[in-house]
């Protein structure tokens, strides 16, 4: 079973300051799909970045971007330039290729952004 | 454009009755998935539905059931609740064809007592 595992339970940072997650998975799959998830207060799930397997180039969107280190299974989240309304918690998920709709969460990091 | 809708938005049952929640996925979504996910915990998955029928399922047990509607609509049904089925219960939406992203409601949290 593959497994998710985010190992900073709380992160505070300073607004316009920049901040890294951390997530590293376990799998003998070669053909995934690796996601950061964002859920603030409101509990709705976003979706704040994907990265397939295949792809070398780490994503990035906007002000967010990972660090995407394929051989050591790690896959943490760089916040750059941040803002108060990126509070929230944050999730690492994983999913196999062809595995449907199926998606493995870690237990979240709580982000917290101070003035 | 609407997104994932879920209800009730909130509700309490006590140990051995049965619920049912709802949701309509996103405008065009073909595909639901539901997700429990308990206080401080990521969400787990439960199944997923595709044309009306469960396609995948992850460890829960039979008590918990779903169906899909010919509208995608979809329901998810517990029985015989227990206290460790308080939960946030979260429903996602995709299109078939999709390479995975999820579209997710606001959720249903349950209370049992």
């Amino acid at each position: 079973a593959q497994t998710v595992t985010q190992s900073q339970p709380e992160m505070s940072v300073q607004e316009a300051e920049t901040v890294t997650l951390s997530c590293t998975y376990d799998t003998s799959e070669s053909d995934y799909y690796l996601f950061w998830y964002k859920q603030p207060p409101s509990r709705q799930m976003i979706l704040v970045i994907r990265q397939e397997a295949y792809k070398q180039q780490n994503a990035t969107e906007n002000r967010f971007s990972v660090n995407f280190q394929k051989a050591a299974k790690s896959f943490s989240l760089k916040i750059s330039d941040s803002q108060l309304g990126d509070a929230a918690m944050y999730f690492c998920a994983y999913r196999r290729g062809n595995s449907g709709y199926a998606l493995n969460f870690g237990k979240g990091t709580s982000l917290l952004v101070t003035p | 454009d609407a997104g994932v809708t879920q209800s009730p938005t909130h509700l309490i049952k006590t140990r051995g009755q049965q619920v049912t929640l709802r949701c309509s996925p996103k405008s065009g979504h073909d595909t639901v998935s539901w997700y429990q996910q308990a206080l401080g915990q990521g969400p787990q998955f439960i199944f997923q539905y595709y044309e009306e029928e469960e396609r995948q399922r992850g460890n829960f047990p039979d008590r918990f059931s779903g169906h899909q509607f010919p509208n995608y609509s979809s329901e998810l049904n517990v029985n015989a609740l227990l206290l460790g089925d308080s939960a946030l219960y979260l429903c996602a939406s995709s299109w078939a064809s999709s390479t995975g992203e999820l579209f997710f409601g606001e959720g249903s949290r349950l209370t049992v007592l």
